[in-house]
């Protein structure tokens, strides 16, 4: 069965340091990818996707991940965060031309100021 | 002109009782979702509608049951409430299911109904 793994579970940074959430899925064949964020008592919002090309993606306030299919891997980092990104981060896959989305168990970061 | 809204944001109810959350999305899409999001923040799809038709369909007690008048609207409704159905329910859409379905599957998400029984 398709499976997405995050394996930090609560990261706790100081505001400037860098950033990076890590996340493998098992599925082997063509995936899609994504990474969503859920500020507290907020619905999730997508940060970023990749569904084919570079595969370094840059997404919305300063996040990239970079998809290396070798490792099965969709890593998102930040170079310095704030402490607004205080949030949940939820990485998500789906295979290639198909709507079922499955989800990591997330991965709660604490930024302190 | 909020993309994918649902009702109500709470629902505090006992147990045993019988309610319903509504999902509209005005984004045309064809593709509607629920997901359950547990104590733990884990998140769970519950079921998919294309253009009004069951989709998937995991492994959910009949206590809950989708229903799509059309493609704009996935209601959900839950009999019989238990304890463990306390949770966020999130409504999502997709353009996936039209006749170019490659590279639309990103979800939007609604903003969530906390479902409190007790």
């Amino acid at each position: 069965a398709q499976s997405v793994s995050q394996h930090n579970h609560h990261v706790i940074l100081s505001e400037a340091a860098s950033l990076e959430l890590g996340c493998n899925y098992s599925y082997g064949g063509t995936v899609n990818l994504f990474w969503y964020v859920q500020y507290p008592g907020q619905h999730l919002q997508l940060l970023l996707k990749y569904f084919s090309g570079d595969p370094l993606v840059k997404g919305i306030k300063g996040f990239e991940a970079e998809f290396i299919k070798s490792k099965f891997s969709f890593n998102l980092r930040k170079p310095s965060v704030q402490w607004s990104d205080t949030a949940e981060y939820f990485c998500a896959v789906t295979r290639y031309n198909n709507n079922d989305m499955r989800f990591g168990a997330g991965t709660r970061l604490t930024v302190k100021p | 002109d909020t993309a994918v809204s649902q009702t109500p944001k709470y629902l505090v109810t006992q147990m045993g009782n019988d309610k319903s959350i509504k999902c509209e999305q005005n984004l045309g899409h064809d593709t509607m979702y629920w997901y359950k999001q547990d104590s733990k923040k884990f998140l769970k799809i519950m079921f998919s509608y294309n253009n009004k038709e069951l989709i998937i369909n995991e492994t959910v007690p009949n206590r809950f049951s989708p229903k799509s008048p059309d493609k704009a609207h996935l209601n959900l409704h839950i009999n019989s409430l238990e304890l463990g159905d306390s949770a966020v329910y999130f409504c999502a859409s997709s353009p996936w299911g039209t006749s170019d379905s490659v590279g639309q599957e990103t979800q939007y998400f609604g903003p969530g109904t906390r479902l409190l029984v007790l």
